[in-house]
């Protein structure tokens, strides 16, 4: 069975650019998350979907990060503009519809903004 | 308020030591996970527990749901097992709460 797929791997961006992050979950899972992870700190979740539908956003910063989940299967993340602080490495993970305690987690996108 | 707190921060140890990462929670929770992230920052799941103990390979974890505390245990150690081990819970609801991770390096 494929993994969660991530790309890029690395970016490097200067300050106030748009950066756009991909994800492609494992086939057949409904939950998708984008998790923020801080050098130092644990993951912070951004935006959890279930199937193309919003379930929390409650720490997204959503005067420039957005994120879209159109058909209910791959993800786009997206920062505009980006600040310094924006520098993390940004994990995608996915569940299976109906057990939502398992979490598989993607190679993630390492973000460093200059 | 859902904590999660990791012990110690850091921790160092020759390679054989038998060594022990905390995980400590403040209220009840539905399951614990632990994590391990490499350098270039994927994450691996470890273990997935609501009670009791699991072994896999040299990897234990134990988890006393009354004193709300679970502990991973790594037997033999080995540098390879140099990584960033991060406990998550699970309240009621469907979202996550990570520890900030504990940063082992295995010396040869």
């Amino acid at each position: 069975e494929a993994g969660v797929a991530q790309s890029p791997r690395y970016k490097i961006i200067e300050k106030r650019q748009s950066v756009a992050f991909w994800c492609n979950p494992i086939s057949g899972h409904a939950t998708l998350y984008w998790y923020q992870q801080i050098l130092g700190q644990g993951p912070k979740l951004l935006i959890q979907f279930q199937n193309n539908g919003v379930v929390d956003d409650s720490q997204l910063p959503k005067d420039r990060f957005s994120a879209e989940r159109l058909k209910g299967v791959d993800s786009t993340l997206k920062i505009q503009p980006a600040k310094l602080e924006d520098s993390a490495v940004y994990l995608c993970a996915s569940s299976p519809t109906g057990s939502p305690t398992e979490q598989y987690f993607g190679p993630g996108t390492r973000l460093t903004v200059t | 308020k859902n904590e999660v707190e990791q012990s110690p921060q850091n921790l160092t140890a020759q390679e054989g030591e038998f060594i022990t990462i905390n995980c400590s929670y403040s209220v009840g929770i539905s399951a614990l996970h632990w994590l391990q992230q490499h350098p270039g920052g994927g994450i691996v799941s470890l273990f997935m527990l609501s009670s009791g103990k699991k072994k896999h390979g040299r990897l234990i974890a134990t988890i006393n749901i009354q004193e709300k505390h679970s502990s991973l245990h790594i037997t033999a150690s080995h540098p390879r097992d140099s990584a960033v081990y991060i406990c998550a819970v699970r309240y009621t609801g469907n979202q996550f709460y990570f520890g900030t991770g504990t940063s082992l390096t295995v010396i040869p």
